[in-house]
């Protein structure tokens, strides 16, 4: 089976302080992945996407950065939190019948 | 970049009224279209998909959506809502690789 795990579940940091969530996927090869960000009243939205290993496209420009170091894994990044990072994140996997998404990881900036 | 535009943030009906939840996109090109579901406390499920085909396409749950090319439109519809189909609905556009949602619409249905 194909799952998409994402690590923290939860995680509550102080503004100014660096961000590390993590993404992997099992059960496929060379999928593509996707980080949302989802915050009420604002739907999902795409923050970036990848379709293979060092390939990150950006659709928000903000201070967050993505990499992909392998196949089956996606990380989010920020160097310094802002409080508007708060939120839902989303990693997600597509395929041909649409997007699989992880269990969120649920952000607070204070 | 294509977009997605939910026209309703908040739609509260009665048990038994007929839905209708707007969708618009704006790509001009080749694209997929879904909706999904996210009940309370629960992931974002997929509800229904169009590819290609028949534009009125059956989802689960009694949910249906017609996709009119013209009108760059896939509304989601239901003749019947029930109290448990209270929870955002999000519609999505995907084009190639570019997969975007909607802001959503939180649907209310009172018992």
């Amino acid at each position: 089976s194909q799952t998409i795990h994402q690590w923290p579940a939860t995680l509550v940091q102080p503004v100014g302080s660096p961000l590390s969530l993590e993404c992997t996927v099992e059960g496929t090869s060379n999928p593509n992945l996707y980080w949302y960000r989802q915050a009420a009243g604002r739907g999902l939205q795409l923050l970036f996407y990848s379709v293979g290993i060092g390939q990150i496209s950006s659709e928000v420009p903000q201070n967050l950065s993505a990499s992909r170091p392998q196949d089956r894994q996606f990380i989010l990044s920020s160097k310094k939190l802002l409080l508007s990072d708060s939120g839902f994140y989303l990693c997600a996997r597509s395929s041909t019948q649409g997007q699989y998404f992880g269990p969120g990881t649920r952000l607070t900036v204070t | 970049a294509q977009s997605v535009s939910q026209h309703n943030h908040h739609v509260i009906l009665s048990e038994a009224a007929s839905l209708e939840l707007g969708c618009n996109y704006s790509y001009g090109g080749t694209v997929n279209l879904f909706w999904y579901v996210q009940y309370p406390g629960q992931h974002l499920q997929l509800l229904l998909k169009y590819f290609s085909g028949d534009p009125l396409v059956k989802g689960i749950k009694g949910f249906e959506a017609e996709f009119i090319k013209s009108k760059f439109s896939f509304n989601l519809r239901k003749p019947s809502v029930q109290w448990s189909d209270t929870a955002e609905y999000f519609c999505a556009v995907r084009n190639n690789n570019d997969m975007r949602f909607g802001a959503g619409t939180r649907l209310t249905v009172k018992p």
